[in-house]
């Protein structure tokens, strides 16, 4: 069946490091594909997003390239900040006309200053 | 336009007792999405409206849980006979269809006792 799978955390890193979050998926059709993020005591935020494939989606310094081909979509930052500390999950919305979302796991980074 | 906003935030209950949750989505959204979040797991979907139709329902929603959307602007999630294992937070979403989107409200967050 459809899925998202996510790596594991928790990440530490230390301020300006650079950051991969890996997500890949299964899915049949062609779904858009999404980084959530969830700060502390917040709801889930839209990150970002890409709807097809070689898509880059972009968002306060973060990215993440929809490659269909290894059905990946990692989030990548050059150099994070403290102010970064949160849960980031990855999603995609099934092609099947609800739009329904599919999630990981959740990664939780945690950014040392 | 305030986003989603749910009500109550935080719901503590005895097992066996009903609870029923609203969720009020964004103005004009005519898409609205009730997920369940269980500790360190990502939502998981659990059903859709698309204005006062219910059009999907997850296997995850037993016959004691209902939801409605009166009118096609806020939305319940009533549950029946909790059981501990209904221990969650619930999250409702909310999109305006032209997008694929979502815009996540703060949860409700259930402890069942």
């Amino acid at each position: 069946g459809d899925s998202v799978t996510q790596m594991e955390g928790p990440v530490t890193l230390s301020e300006e490091a650079f950051l991969t979050i890996n997500c890949t998926y299964t899915a049949t059709g062609y779904p858009s594909l999404f980084w959530y993020v969830q700060y502390p005591g917040e709801g889930l935020q839209l990150l970002l997003k890409a709807t097809k494939a070689d898509d880059k989606g972009s968002n306060k310094g973060f990215e993440a390239t929809y490659r269909k081909e290894t059905t990946s979509f990692h989030l990548e930052k050059g150099s994070v900040q403290v102010s970064d500390s949160a849960v980031y999950f990855c999603a995609l919305d099934l092609d099947s006309g609800t739009y329904k979302y599919i999630f990981g796991t959740g990664t939780r980074l945690k950014v040392l200053a | 336009d305030t986003g989603v906003s749910q009500n109550p935030r935080h719901k503590i209950t005895k097992r066996g007792q009903n609870v029923t949750f609203r969720c009020d989505p964004i103005s004009e959204h005519n898409r609205l999405y009730w997920y369940r979040q269980t500790l360190g797991q990502g939502p998981e979907f659990l059903t859709y409206f698309q204005n006062e139709a219910q059009l999907e329902k997850s296997r995850l929603l037993s016959d004691r849980f209902s939801a409605e959307r009166p009118k096609g602007s806020f939305s319940t999630l009533e549950i029946q006979r909790t059981e501990q294992g209904d221990s969650a937070m619930y999250l409702c979403a909310s999109s305006p269809g032209t997008l694929d989107e979502q815009f996540f409200g703060p949860g409700t967050r259930l402890t069942v006792l």
